[in-house]
């Protein structure tokens, strides 16, 4: 059975701190990685994927994969209050276009 | 990027009434469209999974029977709750990928977009 594990929080950082979302998952076959941000009593949406070793960064936001310790994160650089919500990590496996879901870390940057 | 919209974005019934939700994609075509539904506080369920032109293919513990869903067009895709009851209420959220049959670089970057959802409340 695919699993992906994220905690579910809260996490709390103080405004202009970094904060460090993690996800670890236990299908070696995954190819794809995604994150998206769901506000409370909103959809998710979009905010990066990442496929290939290493990091990825996209203006604050920087997702890092390791396939080998299989775990990806995302570390959200000067934080604002605007960016609390909660943080959906999906994974895919190659062949496959169904992702699996995490339950979702709560972030909280308080000001 | 790509936008995927719902409707309505909440309706409240009786109990025993059915109601349909709809799903577009507004500027790609969806290939596959999927249907989730999430409780408060609670991470996403996916429903049912729907190709367009074939049948939707249901997970585990869900009741095709009671949540119809039709993807009658590239565009649109529809859930239809039939014969509600309290414990139904829910917020449904649907979304949508445009890619086909993939490979290599498309295949991993395959992305699947979110639609504002949906919420649901039977009295």
């Amino acid at each position: 059975q695919k699993e992906v594990e994220q905690n579910s929080g809260p996490l709390s950082v103080p405004e202009g701190a970094i904060a460090s979302l993690n996800c670890t998952y236990s299908d070696r076959g995954s190819q794809s990685f995604f994150w998206y941000r769901q506000y409370s009593g909103k959809s998710p949406e979009l905010i990066m994927f990442i496929y290939s070793n290493g990091d990825k960064e996209d203006g604050r936001f920087t997702a890092q994969l390791n396939k080998a310790s299989q775990y990806v994160s995302l570390l959200i650089r000067d934080s604002q209050p605007s960016d609390s919500a909660t943080y959906l990590c999906a994974v895919r496996a190659g062949g496959s276009y169904i992702p699996t879901f995490g339950r979702g870390t709560s972030l909280i940057v308080h000001p | 990027g790509a936008v995927v919209s719902q409707h309505p974005s909440w309706v409240i019934c009786k109990s025993g009434t059915s109601v349909k939700i709809e799903c577009r994609s507004l500027d790609f075509q969806a290939t596959t469209m999927f249907w989730y539904r999430q409780f408060p506080k609670q991470s996403l369920m996916l429903m049912a999974t729907s190709n367009e032109g074939s049948k939707a293919t249901y997970e585990q513990g869900v009741e095709k029977d009671k949540f119809l869903i039709n993807h009658a067009s590239l565009t649109l895709s529809t859930l239809t709750v039939t014969s509600a009851h309290p414990e139904d209420s829910s917020f449904y959220i649907c979304s949508a990928r445009a890619g086909g049959s993939l490979a290599g670089e498309e295949e991993v970057t395959d992305t699947q977009y979110f639609g504002p959802g949906t919420r649901l409340t039977v009295l």
